[in-house]
């Protein structure tokens, strides 16, 4: 079946520095892939998407693109603030199971000022 | 236009006890979903529909019941409460039609049982 696989955390790091959470999946089909992100005491929200292979998500300076000969959605950002502080999630959806959503374990992200 | 939103947001329950936690959603969503998040375990899939009157099971559906009577509301039920069900509850909600539209969550519920 599909499934997500993300990077151990926690992730911790300083402010103003560059951040990459690792995802990568398995799918039998033309998945779409999507990051969400959980702050404190929340729900989860939708990050960024990429529907197809090549596409680039991008959202809040986050960017992930779609890796097809990878399996991968690998996120990144450029300089990190304290306010990034959150844990992340990867997740896939499917064209032919469109009700299944497929997340990852998440990553907690905690940054430093 | 509110969302998704659940009530109650906390709730203690004694083992044994029964509660019904309500979702409901303003954007004529057809797919409904609800989720069980414990520590270091990321999210679990409980019952999900896929339109009003229609339900099924998800991942860990043991222990819980649900229905949607009503295409804006999915409501869980437990039943006979255990403190194993202590966990933070997310309701969610999706349009249909294609695999690239994504899911909206509430703001959850956390629910401790003694």
């Amino acid at each position: 079946g599909d499934s997500v696989t993300q990077m151990e955390g926690p992730v911790t790091l300083s402010e103003e520095a560059f951040l990459t959470i690792n995802c990568t999946y398995t799918a039998t089909g033309y998945p779409s892939l999507f990051w969400y992100v959980q702050y404190p005491g929340e729900g989860l929200q939708l990050l960024l998407k990429a529907t197809k292979a090549d596409d680039k998500g991008s959202n809040k300076g986050f960017e992930a693109t779609y890796r097809k000969e990878t399996t991968s959605f690998h996120l990144e950002k450029g300089s990190v603030q304290v306010s990034d502080s959150a844990v992340y999630f990867c997740a896939l959806s499917e064209e032919n199971y469109g009700q299944n959503f497929v997340f990852g374990p998440g990553t907690r992200l905690s940054v430093l000022p | 236009n509110a969302g998704v939103t659940q009530t109650p947001k906390f709730r203690v329950l004694k083992t044994g006890q029964s509660m019904t936690l309500l979702c409901a959603q303003d954007m004529n969503h057809e797919y409904m979903y609800w989720y069980r998040q414990d520590p270091g375990m990321g999210l679990r899939l409980i019952h999900y529909s896929v339109g009003e009157g229609t339900t099924a099971k998800g991942e860990v559906p043991d222990g819980y019941n649900v229905s949607r009577l009503k295409k804006q509301n999915f409501l869980l039920g437990l039943e006979s409460a255990a403190p194993s069900q202590t966990s933070v509850y997310f309701c969610a909600s999706r349009r249909t039609g294609s695999s690239y539209n994504e899911q909206f969550f509430g703001p959850g519920t956390r629910l401790t049982v003694l």
